[in-house]
């Protein structure tokens, strides 16, 4: 079971430029996410989707896009990359109901120069 | 707003000790709260919950929990930590409706001594 997968692990950008983050998910589940975590700071939630075609903000959004054309995959765009955009990426997923769990893919750490 | 406090940022413990690691949360309504797990370059895994019914959750790893509404705390605890334990530890508090989406602490850091 591959649970959710994220591409690419590792990426440095330069300032300006812009990249996808990719996020798949093989465990039909209908919510997905993207968090970023930095040093001290915890996961904070930057978009998330409770299904195909339905996408809202989370905590941090400025400088993100999402789309979720498919139940499976959630790619997260970066337009005009930032070096405060330097951080971990991770996309999870869950079923629906507030007690579900959520499963984190293993992460793509950005960094822009 | 719901909100997270895990007020150790490091802790130390050597090996066969127990654990303590502290979690508070502000939340208006009844917290589904969780532990997650993170190994160093991995993701985060999950340890246990707590949504409803027993205040003592047992979690994966002898790992295991304590809501107390009264102190608005989840404690996570371990009677006798290994060494694969060092990991970081985080908290969340998952808000109901629209989206399960969590709230996490800044997360303690657990070093484990042999």
């Amino acid at each position: 079971n591959a649970g959710v997968t994220q591409t690419p692990k590792f990426r440095i950008l330069k300032i300006g430029q812009s990249m996808t983050l990719q996020c798949t998910q093989d465990m039909n589940h209908n919510y997905m996410y993207w968090y970023r975590q930095d040093p001290g700071m915890g996961l904070k939630l930057i978009y998330y989707s409770v299904g195909a075609g339905i996408t809202d903000k989370g905590e941090v959004p400025n400088g993100y896009n999402v789309s979720r054309s498919t139940t499976e995959d959630f790619p997260l765009r970066l337009e005009l990359a930032a070096p405060s955009q330097t951080s971990v990426y991770f996309c999870a997923s869950s079923q629906r109901g507030s007690n579900a769990e959520a499963f984190f893919g293993q992460g793509t750490r950005l960094t822009v120069v | 707003a719901q909100s997270v406090t895990q007020p150790d940022i490091h802790i130390t413990v050597s090996e066969g000790a127990s654990l303590e690691l502290r979690c508070n949360y502000s939340y208006g309504a009844t917290p589904y709260l969780f532990w997650y797990v993170q190994s160093p370059g991995q993701g985060l895994q999950l340890l246990l919950k707590y949504f409803s019914g027993d205040t003592l959750v047992q979690g994966i790893k002898g790992f295991e929990a304590e809501f107390k509404r009264s102190q608005s705390s989840f404690n996570l605890r371990k009677p006798s930590v290994h060494w694969s334990d060092a990991a970081e530890y985080f908290c969340a508090v998952g808000v109901t409706g629209g989206g399960n989406k969590l709230t996490f602490g800044t997360g303690t850091q657990l070093k484990v001594e042999l």
